[in-house]
């Protein structure tokens, strides 16, 4: 079984500031898919960004990119110039490759880090 | 586009009481299903997957279940509801077939068991 820690439940900066958020994962799989979702005070859970686990190129979208981590099992968020509304909850999660379908898109999630943004 | 609907938004429920939680998705055929829970303080727990009309497949052992009576609903029931039960439901919906599908989120149900 996949398990995915976040060891910082709470986070906050200034706005414009640059915030990392930390999130190690456990798994005996090679081929899998990383994730930092968000989820606004509205509770609508949004996905920021993916990072498929073959790949070495970190993701980037924006501002948000990742240091992916392989052998060390750990996968951080980086968000440049913060705004007022990254103002949420990041949940990092983990989801096993499969080839076939068989409902396995099976997101396991941590804790969560509450990031709270300064004006 | 496809869009994803939950009801209710907000429920409050004595304990022993029964559940219903009712998710739809429209815009897409066959999708694979989702129920998650948040719990105060927790991440998503994912509780029920569907990858077809009846196919239910349950991860976590609780007294809730869950069906799917219609390719695009899915619905997650409690005959009798604990204090546990609260917490925030979270349904998903995925694209069927190999390879990554992203899940799409409901807005979710918060549930009050009192």
């Amino acid at each position: 079984a996949q398990t995915v820690t976040q060891s910082q439940p709470e986070m906050s900066v200034q706005e414009a500031e640059t915030v990392t958020l930390s999130c190690t994962y456990d798994t005996s799989e090679n081929n899998y898919y990383l994730f930092w979702y968000k989820q606004p005070p509205s509770r609508q859970m949004i996905l920021v960004i993916r990072q498929e686990a073959y790949k070495q190129q970190n993701a980037t979208e924006n501002r948000f990119s990742v240091n992916f981590q392989k052998a060390a099992k750990s996968f951080s968020l980086k968000i440049s110039d913060s705004q007022l509304g990254d103002t949420a909850m990041y949940f990092c999660a983990f989801m096993k490759h499969w080839i076939s379908n068989f409902g396995n898109e099976k997101l396991t999630f941590g804790t969560g880090t509450r990031l709270t943004i300064i004006p | 586009s496809q869009t994803i609907h939950q009801w209710p938004a907000t429920l409050v429920q004595p304990v022993g009481s029964p559940l219903s939680l009712e998710c739809t998705v429209e815009g897409t055929s066959n999708p694979n299903l989702y129920w998650y829970r948040q719990a105060a303080g927790r991440g998503l727990q994912l509780l029920f997957y569907s990858v077809g009309i009846g196919q239910i497949s349950s991860e976590v052992p609780q007294n809730l279940s869950a069906s799917r009576p219609q390719d695009r609903q899915f619905i997650l029931s409690s005959k009798k509801l604990l204090l546990s039960d609260s917490g925030f439901y979270l349904c998903a919906w995925s694209k069927g077939g190999t390879g990554y599908n992203e899940q799409f989120f409901g807005p979710g149900t918060r549930l009050t068991v009192l």
